[in-house]
Formats: structure tokens, C-alpha cells, sequence
């Protein structure tokens, strides 16, 4: 049912990397959000847009940055990978408010 | 603030055996509620919610939950669980001032044995 898509699925690289992860929706969903994901734990808001040019900061404070150019589109970026930033990334879009979240499969992404 | 917890992070069941996963929250204003599932390498699915309207909530594959306001619980339920259920259960209630971010319990990994 959800056609909503996160590339990479997974990804490991090196420390200091610039990296890009990728979230698409073809819902015309004017809600998306970014969650981190760590064993165990709670999925975490870290970024969240309610439509084009529109983001803000999550709960928990990343230093990731998102942008919103397209509805459909809502990357997540983040200009030097550290280890501490290994973790899932989870991307979800939503319409009429709360009533249903859409997730994509996630990103697991490691740095060594 | 809001909040969620999730009683054990894994429960073990025997197939046709009931299914009961635990969730309390607390919440200062009137809580929406959500179950979702995660099955191994997908994303998390809506399972059912609780938007004010009736306290016993179906949701999809035959669970169910019960809000119960005085126990401030919103525990999720399967008669008979399938092989097929096995996965993790996430409860989430919606946050204080924007209902638009959702807080999530961290998760019980459900696993069903023959």
C-alpha cells in the first residue's frame, strides 16, 4: 500500500563523509518527517516539513539538515558522518493531519 | 510532556496462544493512540488508533485494543496468534500541542513458536 521509498537501504562509509539520504513519496502527502531508529530505543523525531520550503527540528537534536524543494522529495543530509551518527534512518509522510503515518523500509547506515 | 511504555521489550507465544502486548502512556491533555508493526526489513505499518471515539479499537489482522483511561492503558490483543505475526510492536501517542508528532514506545519484538 505505502508508496513511499528511502534510499539507500543500507549504507556504510568512512568517517567525514558527506552523505545524502533519499525519501521520496508519491502520495502528493504535503506532511514528512524523519526518525531515528537505534536498537531497542524509541523511534526519535529528528526532522520534520509540513510542505514545500517548510522544515523544523525534531525532538531529539541532530546535525543532520533536511530540505523540501518538491512535495514528493525530503533528503536528509548529513556534511561529516561521525560514528555516533550510525543508526536507522526511518522517512514517513502523512495527510490530514495524525491519523496515519506512511513509512518507508529505512536506511541503515553504519560509519566506520 | 507525553510519553510511552511499552512492558517488555520481547514476548514469546505459542501459535493459537493469546497475544498481549502492554502500553501505558501519560498525557496531560486526551491521548491519540496508535499501534504500528514492523515486520523484518519493511517499514512500520498502522496497526489501528484511538481518536476519541470508541474505546475498543479494531485494527487490521485481527487485533484489537482497549483504551482504558483510568489505567491511562492502551494494551494490543490477538485471540490466537499466526506464525505470521512475529514482528516488532510499536505504541506511539500523539504529542502535547501538535498533534502532527507522534512519540513511540521502544518496542516489543513479538515471536511465535510452532
Amino acid at each position: 500500500e505505502a508508496d513511499i521509498y528511502q534510499t539507500p537501504r543500507y549504507l556504510v562509509i568512512g568517517t567525514g563523509k558527506k552523505i545524502t539520504l533519499e525519501c521520496s513519496q508519491t502520495m502528493g502527502h504535503d506532511k514528512m518527517y524523519w526518525y531515528q531508529q537505534d536498537p531497542g530505543m524509541e523511534l526519535h523525531l529528528i526532522h520534520y516539513s509540513y510542505g514545500v520550503n517548510s522544515t523544523e527540528k525534531g525532538d531529539l537534536s541532530s546535525e543532520s539538515t533536511v530540505s523540501r524543494i518538491r512535495t514528493e522529495h525530503f533528503p536528509l543530509t548529513l556534511e561529516s558522518a561521525r560514528p555516533s551518527h550510525t543508526s536507522q534512518y526511518l522517512c514517513a509522510s502523512s495527510y490530514r493531519g495524525l491519523e496515519k503515518l506512511f513509512f518507508g523500509s529505512g536506511t541503515q547506515l553504519s560509519v566506520l | 510532556a507525553q510519553s510511552v511504555t511499552q512492558l517488555g521489550s520481547h514476548v514469546s507465544v505459542s501459535e493459537g496462544a493469546l497475544v498481549l502486548l502492554r502500553c501505558n502512556y501519560s498525557s496531560s491533555v486526551p491521548p491519540y493512540l496508535f499501534w504500528y508493526v514492523q515486520y523484518p526489513n519493511q517499514g512500520l505499518q498502522l496497526l489501528l488508533k484511538y481518536t476519541s471515539a470508541a474505546t475498543l479499537v479494531k485494527g487490521i489482522n485481527g487485533f484489537e485494543a482497549e483504551f482504558k483511561k483510568s489505567e491511562t492503558s492502551f494494551h494490543l490483543t490477538k485471540p490466537s496468534a499466526h506464525m505470521s505475526d512475529a514482528a516488532e510492536y510499536f505504541c506511539a501517542v500523539s504529542a502535547v500541542g501538535n498533534t502532527d508528532k507522534l512519540i513511540f514506545g521502544t518496542g516489543t519484538r513479538l515471536q511465535v513458536f510452532p
